[in-house]
Protein backbone atom coordinates (compact mmCIF):
# COMPACT_ATOMS: atom_id res chain seq x y z
CA UNK A 1 0.00 0.00 0.00
CA UNK A 2 0.85 3.67 0.22
CA UNK A 3 3.92 4.71 1.89
CA UNK A 4 4.47 8.64 3.11
CA UNK A 5 7.56 8.43 5.00
CA UNK A 6 8.62 11.41 7.96
CA UNK A 7 11.58 12.57 8.90
CA UNK A 8 12.62 13.14 11.51
CA UNK A 9 10.12 11.56 14.61
CA UNK A 10 11.83 13.43 16.76
CA UNK A 11 13.90 16.95 17.11
CA UNK A 12 14.78 19.23 19.65
CA UNK A 13 16.17 22.49 18.94
CA UNK A 14 17.46 25.89 20.38
CA UNK A 15 15.11 28.61 20.44
CA UNK A 16 15.86 31.30 17.65
CA UNK A 17 17.04 28.28 15.07
CA UNK A 18 15.11 26.53 12.18
CA UNK A 19 13.69 22.93 11.71
CA UNK A 20 13.22 20.91 8.27
CA UNK A 21 10.66 18.20 8.19
CA UNK A 22 10.67 15.67 5.40
CA UNK A 23 7.90 14.23 4.13
CA UNK A 24 8.38 11.82 1.37
CA UNK A 25 5.71 9.36 -0.65
CA UNK A 26 7.49 6.27 -0.94
CA UNK A 27 5.86 4.40 -3.51
CA UNK A 28 3.62 7.20 -5.60
CA UNK A 29 3.79 9.72 -6.91
CA UNK A 30 2.13 12.87 -4.64
CA UNK A 31 1.37 16.20 -6.40
CA UNK A 32 -0.53 17.34 -3.06
CA UNK A 33 0.48 16.95 0.32
CA UNK A 34 -0.49 18.49 3.15
CA UNK A 35 1.05 19.44 6.77
CA UNK A 36 -1.08 19.19 10.39
CA UNK A 37 -0.20 20.25 13.66
CA UNK A 38 -1.68 18.42 16.85
CA UNK A 39 -1.92 20.11 20.12
CA UNK A 40 -1.81 16.92 22.83
CA UNK A 41 -5.38 15.14 23.50
CA UNK A 42 -6.40 17.45 19.92
CA UNK A 43 -7.15 16.43 16.81
CA UNK A 44 -5.19 17.31 13.70
CA UNK A 45 -4.80 20.68 12.72
CA UNK A 46 -4.60 21.70 8.57
CA UNK A 47 -1.80 24.15 8.52
CA UNK A 48 -1.04 24.36 4.59
CA UNK A 49 -1.52 22.35 1.61
CA UNK A 50 1.78 21.78 -0.30
CA UNK A 51 0.87 21.87 -4.11
CA UNK A 52 4.15 20.89 -6.73
CA UNK A 53 5.83 23.08 -8.70
CA UNK A 54 3.61 25.77 -6.75
CA UNK A 55 3.10 28.24 -3.32
CA UNK A 56 1.41 26.34 -0.80
CA UNK A 57 -1.71 26.74 0.50
CA UNK A 58 -2.01 28.28 3.66
CA UNK A 59 -4.88 28.15 6.09
CA UNK A 60 -5.75 31.18 8.21
CA UNK A 61 -3.79 32.17 11.23
CA UNK A 62 -1.22 29.82 10.02
CA UNK A 63 1.99 32.38 9.23
CA UNK A 64 3.56 31.57 5.88
CA UNK A 65 6.71 33.22 6.78
CA UNK A 66 7.25 30.89 9.78
CA UNK A 67 6.53 27.32 8.44
CA UNK A 68 8.08 27.07 5.05
CA UNK A 69 6.66 24.60 2.41
CA UNK A 70 8.64 23.72 -0.37
CA UNK A 71 7.08 20.94 -2.38
CA UNK A 72 10.18 20.74 -5.30
CA UNK A 73 9.16 17.18 -6.63
CA UNK A 74 6.34 14.59 -7.14
CA UNK A 75 7.06 13.01 -3.88
CA UNK A 76 9.21 15.27 -1.26
CA UNK A 77 7.28 17.90 0.31
CA UNK A 78 9.36 19.92 3.37
CA UNK A 79 7.98 22.17 6.02
CA UNK A 80 10.88 24.76 8.05
CA UNK A 81 10.16 25.95 10.89
CA UNK A 82 12.08 29.42 10.72
CA UNK A 83 12.91 31.18 14.03
CA UNK A 84 11.58 28.81 16.38
CA UNK A 85 10.27 29.83 19.38
CA UNK A 86 9.25 27.25 22.69
CA UNK A 87 5.13 28.06 21.39
CA UNK A 88 5.96 26.18 18.07
CA UNK A 89 6.42 22.86 20.19
CA UNK A 90 4.46 20.53 19.09
CA UNK A 91 3.62 17.44 16.78
CA UNK A 92 3.40 17.91 13.12
CA UNK A 93 2.22 15.37 10.50
CA UNK A 94 2.66 15.19 7.01
CA UNK A 95 -0.26 13.15 4.37
CA UNK A 96 -0.60 12.65 0.48
CA UNK A 97 -3.81 11.51 -0.91
CA UNK A 98 -3.04 7.91 -2.39
CA UNK A 99 -4.46 6.32 -5.35
CA UNK A 100 -7.34 5.37 -4.05
CA UNK A 101 -8.75 8.16 -3.19
CA UNK A 102 -7.66 8.04 0.56
CA UNK A 103 -5.17 9.72 2.49
CA UNK A 104 -1.77 8.90 3.53
CA UNK A 105 -0.02 9.30 6.51
CA UNK A 106 3.63 10.13 7.60
CA UNK A 107 4.62 8.60 11.26
CA UNK A 108 4.96 12.36 12.42
CA UNK A 109 7.19 14.67 14.32
CA UNK A 110 7.67 15.55 17.71
CA UNK A 111 8.72 19.06 17.85
CA UNK A 112 10.55 20.51 21.16
CA UNK A 113 11.56 23.83 21.40
CA UNK A 114 13.68 25.23 24.39
CA UNK B 1 -18.00 24.89 7.22
CA UNK B 2 -18.06 20.94 8.14
CA UNK B 3 -18.00 19.89 11.62
CA UNK B 4 -16.91 16.73 12.32
CA UNK B 5 -17.83 14.95 16.12
CA UNK B 6 -17.14 11.79 17.61
CA UNK B 7 -18.89 10.09 20.45
CA UNK B 8 -17.88 8.87 23.07
CA UNK B 9 -14.70 11.17 23.32
CA UNK B 10 -13.00 7.83 25.73
CA UNK B 11 -14.28 4.41 26.25
CA UNK B 12 -12.81 1.92 28.17
CA UNK B 13 -14.35 -2.18 27.41
CA UNK B 14 -12.70 -5.71 29.16
CA UNK B 15 -11.26 -7.27 26.29
CA UNK B 16 -13.33 -9.66 24.08
CA UNK B 17 -16.19 -7.07 24.22
CA UNK B 18 -17.90 -6.02 21.00
CA UNK B 19 -17.68 -1.91 20.38
CA UNK B 20 -19.10 0.61 18.34
CA UNK B 21 -17.16 4.49 17.75
CA UNK B 22 -19.40 7.02 16.58
CA UNK B 23 -19.07 9.72 14.05
CA UNK B 24 -21.65 12.59 12.28
CA UNK B 25 -20.71 15.18 10.20
CA UNK B 26 -23.10 18.35 9.20
CA UNK B 27 -22.71 18.41 5.50
CA UNK B 28 -23.16 15.06 4.00
CA UNK B 29 -22.03 15.98 0.52
CA UNK B 30 -18.99 14.32 0.85
CA UNK B 31 -16.64 12.08 -1.06
CA UNK B 32 -15.64 9.75 0.98
CA UNK B 33 -14.84 8.85 4.72
CA UNK B 34 -11.91 7.69 6.13
CA UNK B 35 -11.26 5.81 9.68
CA UNK B 36 -7.86 5.85 11.49
CA UNK B 37 -5.97 4.81 14.32
CA UNK B 38 -3.67 6.77 16.31
CA UNK B 39 -1.27 5.68 18.86
CA UNK B 40 0.34 7.77 21.17
CA UNK B 41 3.26 10.14 19.94
CA UNK B 42 2.79 8.36 15.93
CA UNK B 43 0.71 9.15 13.16
CA UNK B 44 -2.51 8.05 11.93
CA UNK B 45 -2.79 4.59 10.77
CA UNK B 46 -5.93 4.41 8.07
CA UNK B 47 -8.39 1.70 8.60
CA UNK B 48 -11.09 1.82 6.36
CA UNK B 49 -12.18 3.99 3.52
CA UNK B 50 -15.34 4.33 2.46
CA UNK B 51 -16.71 5.92 -0.80
CA UNK B 52 -19.72 8.21 -0.92
CA UNK B 53 -21.29 5.66 -3.09
CA UNK B 54 -20.82 2.75 -0.61
CA UNK B 55 -22.77 2.03 2.92
CA UNK B 56 -20.20 -0.33 4.37
CA UNK B 57 -16.44 -1.43 4.47
CA UNK B 58 -14.69 -4.27 6.39
CA UNK B 59 -11.44 -5.18 6.84
CA UNK B 60 -10.90 -8.44 9.56
CA UNK B 61 -12.90 -7.64 12.73
CA UNK B 62 -13.12 -3.69 12.22
CA UNK B 63 -16.85 -2.47 9.80
CA UNK B 64 -17.52 0.53 9.61
CA UNK B 65 -20.87 1.76 7.96
CA UNK B 66 -21.81 5.30 6.10
CA UNK B 67 -24.90 6.68 6.06
CA UNK B 68 -24.63 10.23 4.19
CA UNK B 69 -27.92 11.51 4.05
CA UNK B 70 -28.07 11.07 7.91
CA UNK B 71 -24.41 12.39 8.40
CA UNK B 72 -23.50 9.61 10.41
CA UNK B 73 -20.53 6.72 10.05
CA UNK B 74 -19.64 3.86 12.57
CA UNK B 75 -16.81 2.05 13.41
CA UNK B 76 -17.54 -1.83 14.47
CA UNK B 77 -14.39 -3.24 16.37
CA UNK B 78 -15.19 -7.28 17.32
CA UNK B 79 -13.71 -9.06 20.13
CA UNK B 80 -12.23 -6.43 21.17
CA UNK B 81 -7.89 -6.90 22.29
CA UNK B 82 -5.92 -4.46 24.07
CA UNK B 83 -3.68 -4.45 20.73
CA UNK B 84 -6.83 -2.20 19.64
CA UNK B 85 -6.00 0.69 22.59
CA UNK B 86 -5.53 3.74 20.53
CA UNK B 87 -7.19 7.19 19.62
CA UNK B 88 -9.50 6.49 16.61
CA UNK B 89 -10.32 9.36 14.20
CA UNK B 90 -12.64 9.48 11.45
CA UNK B 91 -12.53 12.03 8.58
CA UNK B 92 -14.69 13.15 5.95
CA UNK B 93 -13.35 14.76 2.42
CA UNK B 94 -15.25 17.52 1.11
CA UNK B 95 -13.52 18.41 -1.83
CA UNK B 96 -10.63 18.26 -3.51
CA UNK B 97 -8.35 18.54 -0.91
CA UNK B 98 -10.33 19.14 1.93
CA UNK B 99 -10.35 16.74 4.89
CA UNK B 100 -12.26 17.47 8.12
CA UNK B 101 -11.11 15.05 11.03
CA UNK B 102 -13.32 14.45 14.47
CA UNK B 103 -11.81 14.89 17.66
CA UNK B 104 -11.41 11.43 18.29
CA UNK B 105 -12.52 8.49 20.65
CA UNK B 106 -9.67 7.31 22.89
CA UNK B 107 -10.23 3.76 23.52
CA UNK B 108 -8.76 1.20 26.04
CA UNK B 109 -9.63 -2.44 25.87
CA UNK B 110 -8.58 -3.66 29.54
CA UNK B 111 -6.68 -7.01 29.75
Amino acid sequence: GAVVSQHPSRVICKSGTSVKIECRSLDFQATTMFWYRQFPKQSLMLMATSNEGSKATYEQGVEKDKFLINHASLTLSTLTVTSAHPEDSSFYICSARDSGNGYTFGSGTRLTVV
Amino acid sequence: KQEVTQIPAALSVPEGENLVLNCSFTDSAIYNLQWFRQDPGKGLTSLLLIQSSQREQTSGRLNASLDKSSGRSTLYIAASQPGDSATYLCAVRTGANNLFFGTGTRLTVIP
